[in-house]
């Protein structure tokens, strides 16, 4: 139980173009998920969280206009990178969860390369 | 603020050699201390989850502790399978409703056992 899927898994695009990913739980209604960017040999940063039908809560420095999120179901959240720029590549990785006393499920990322 | 502090940072252990991995948190009114194994290019595998001081959870090789200051992950005879990095998490009380969700990660200790 507790599957989050995450997609594309990696993607590679031109620096200008906007990329959406999307965040599906499989087995449970997500009434919360959250948006994390790693980089190489470091933790796990949160970006966002966000619970649906409602505006996500962004991280301080955390552009939101810069990083759209959308959770407009209980079981999909996405994140819209829009004008990726180099400096935007990083591993991004999505979690959600149905209870405030339950753990944070995680998706297997998604590897983002802006060329 | 919220901080976890993981240590060592990398550890090499011979296939069947036990150890312990220490998590140091201060947080002001802890919710729950979260353990994750987070392998290469993948998203964090949730571990456990402990609430208060004393409390210990077992799951294979691996059993987790909690005091008021720190946790440990011990790690009994371990298998080349068990090579990851093992993340801690703290999840703090009087966040408000946003805030008493979010994970405050440690670094993660990256673990290695050879055969």
């Amino acid at each position: 139980g507790a599957v989050v899927s995450q997609h594309p898994s990696w993607v590679i695009c031109k620096s200008g173009t906007s990329v959406k990913i999307e965040c599906r739980s499989l087995d449970f209604q997500a009434t919360t998920m959250f948006w994390y960017r790693q980089f190489p040999k470091q933790s796990l940063m949160l970006m966002a969280t966000s619970n649906e039908g409602s505006k996500a809560t962004y991280e301080q420095g955390v552009e939101k206009d810069k990083f759209l999120i959308n959770h407009a179901s209980l079981t999909l959240s996405t994140l819209t990178v829009t004008s990726a720029h180099p400096e935007d590549s990083s591993f991004y990785i999505c979690s959600a969860k149905q209870f405030s006393n339950q753990p944070q499920h995680f998706g297997d990322g998604t590897r983002l390369s802006i060329l | 603020e919220d901080q976890v502090t993981q240590s060592p940072e990398a550890l090499r252990l011979q296939e069947g050699e036990s150890s312990s991995l220490n998590c140091s948190y201060t947080v002001s009114g802890l919710r729950g201390l979260f353990w994750y194994r987070q392998d290469p290019g993948k998203g964090p595998e949730f571990l456990f989850t402990l609430y208060s001081a004393g409390e210990e959870k077992e799951k294979e090789r691996l059993k987790a502790t909690l005091t008021k200051k720190e946790s440990f992950l011990h790690i009994t005879a371990p298998k080349p399978e068990d090579s990851a990095t093992y993340l801690c998490a703290v999840q703090a009380n009087d966040r408000g409703l946003q805030g008493a969700q979010k994970l405050v990660f440690g670094q993660g200790t990256r673990l290695t056992i050879n055969p």
